[in-house]
């Protein structure tokens, strides 16, 4: 069974750094694309980073970029985010997103941002 | 940036038949926006319908199927069901940025 898993959320100040891991099972994340997306409760989908698992190339929304970081540990078969300099607007949840027939969510993982 | 635009809300009667679409700003949706169609219930995270505009899951009710429709790409729910009133967001590449649109509130009345 294919499946995602994020973790690593919580309560941090603003300027804060927080990273975030999701752990994949059921298929090999190395040459696979992979994507993560975020939710304020109650608002729409935000598509903030992908790795292209072909060119290895990563992108970054707007709102993130030079804050955020997309990384991925192959031995592990987990990807990461690492998000600094953290800002109220980050505050949301946080998933992590397969492509293709791997395109399963996990069941995402809480971001507040908060003095 | 690509802004995509779908639906605010639409209704669909019990064993009806709908259909959800997803466009872009900066022309037609193609099949290289590889077009996905995700499926949002409150308090849970969403799933997966139809990925690369018309491929199902395993878990995809066969109710659903995806298109490209009019320059724009397609959600076709045939024989809606009380348990499909959720929100829909499709999402586009481009290149190797992502852009969700956003969302679609269906109820089925």
């Amino acid at each position: 069974e294919v499946q995602l898993v994020e973790s690593g959320g919580g309560l941090v100040k603003p300027g804060g750094s927080l990273r975030l891991t999701c752990a994949a099972s059921g298929f090999i994340l190395s040459g696979n694309h992979m994507t993560w997306v975020r939710q304020v409760p109650g608002k729409g989908l935000e598509w903030i980073s992908f790795t292209n698992g072909v060119t290895n190339k990563i992108s970054y929304a707007d709102s993130v970029k030079g804050r955020f970081t997309m990384s991925r540990d192959n031995a592990k078969n987990s990807a990461y985010l690492q998000m600094n300099s953290l800002r109220d607007e980050d505050t949301a949840f946080y998933y992590c997103l397969g492509s293709g027939s791997f395109s399963t969510w996990g069941q995402g993982t809480p971001v507040t941002v908060s003095s | 940036q690509a802004v995509v635009t779908q639906e605010p809300s639409v209704t669909v009667s019990p064993g009806g038949t709908v259909t959800l679409t997803c466009g872009s700003s900066t022309g037609a949706v193609t099949s290289g926006h590889y077009p996905y169609w995700f499926q949002q219930k409150p308090g849970q995270a969403p799933r997966t319908l139809i990925y690369d505009t018309n491929n199902k899951h395993s878990w995809t009710p066969a109710r659903f199927s995806g298109s490209l429709l009019g320059g724009k790409a397609a959600l076709t729910l045939s024989g809606a069901q009380p348990e499909d009133e959720a929100d829909y967001y499709c999402f586009l590449f481009y290149g190797d940025d992502g852009v969700f649109g956003g969302g679609t509130k269906l109820a089925v009345l």
